[in-house]
C-alpha cells in the first residue's frame, strides 16, 4: 500500500528565504506527482505536476523535483512572500485514477 | 469561466438524515473524484467515477453513494450509516491524458 509522507509538518520563514518541502512515497512504481496548494477552508490548487518520465517541473518561483528510485519530491520555492502561506500537499497516482496523498506542510512566511 | 462547483459551502445535518452534496464541472473531464479531509489526516477517497454510469469504491466508501448519469454531475449522498460524517468533503476532476487533478471549494457537512 502506498503511503506518502511530507516534512516538515511545518514551517515558518520570513520573507524573501528560498525554501525546501519534502515528500516521501514508499512504492517507486508511479504514474505521477502533484503539488497542490490549499488555503484555510478552500479547495486545493493545482501547482506542478511530474510524470514518471520527468525529473523535474518549474512555474514561475517554484520547482518541483523527482526521484522516482529514492521515493522522494522536493518543492522548492524561491524568494518566499507572505503570500505564499498556505499548506501544500503532494499526492502521487501509483494505480490509475487513485491518487494517495500527504498530510501536507502547513508553511508561513512573516513580513 | 471552467471549473467545478460543490454547493452547498456549509450544511448541517441532524443524525440519522441523508445529504446530498453537489458537484458539477464544465471542464469536459471524463473523470471524477469525491474526497474527505479530516484535521490532521491527509486526504482519503471516497468514490471515483471515470466514465458516465459507473463508478469505484475507494478507500472509505462505507456509508456513502454516487450517481454518475451525466458526465458534468457527480453528487455524493452522505447516508446515515456514515458514523462520523462530520468533515470537508472536496469533488474533483482530472484530464485523462496526464492525470492533473482540479478541485471545487468544498463543501463543510456538519452533524448536530
Amino acid at each position: 500500500k502506498q503511503e506518502v509522507t511530507q516534512i516538515p509538518a511545518a514551517l515558518s520563514v520570513p520573507e524573501g528565504e528560498n525554501l525546501v518541502l519534502n515528500c516521501s512515497f514508499t512504492d517507486s512504481a508511479i504514474y505521477n506527482l502533484q503539488w497542490f496548494r490549499q488555503d484555510p477552508g478552500k479547495g486545493l490548487t493545482s501547482l506542478l505536476l511530474i510524470q514518471s518520465s520527468q525529473r523535474e517541473q518549474t512555474s514561475g518561483r517554484l520547482n518541483a523535483s523527482l526521484d522516482k528510485s529514492s521515493g522522494r519530491s522536493t518543492l522548492y520555492i524561491a524568494a518566499s512572500q507572505p503570500g505564499d502561506s498556505a499548506t501544500y500537499l503532494c499526492a502521487v497516482e501509483s494505480s490509475y485514477g487513485k491518487l494517495t496523498f500527504g498530510q501536507g506542510t502547513i508553511l508561513t512566511v512573516h513580513p | 469561466d471552467g471549473g467545478i462547483t460543490q454547493s452547498p459551502k456549509y450544511l448541517f445535518r441532524k443524525e440519522g438524515q441523508n445529504v446530498t452534496l453537489s458537484c458539477e464541472q464544465n471542464l469536459n473531464h471524463d473523470a471524477m473524484y469525491w474526497y474527505r479531509q479530516d484535521p490532521g489526516q491527509g486526504l482519503r477517497l471516497i468514490y471515483y467515477s471515470q466514465i458516465v454510469n459507473d463508478f469505484q469504491k475507494g478507500d472509505i466508501a462505507e456509508g456513502y453513494s454516487v450517481s454518475r448519469e451525466k458526465k458534468e454531475s457527480f453528487p455524493l449522498t452522505v447516508t446515515s450509516a456514515q458514523k462520523n460524517p462530520t468533515a470537508f468533503y472536496l469533488c474533483a476532476s482530472s484530464i485523462t491524458s496526464t492525470g492533473e487533478l482540479f478541485f471545487g471549494e468544498g463543501s463543510r457537512l456538519t452533524v448536530l
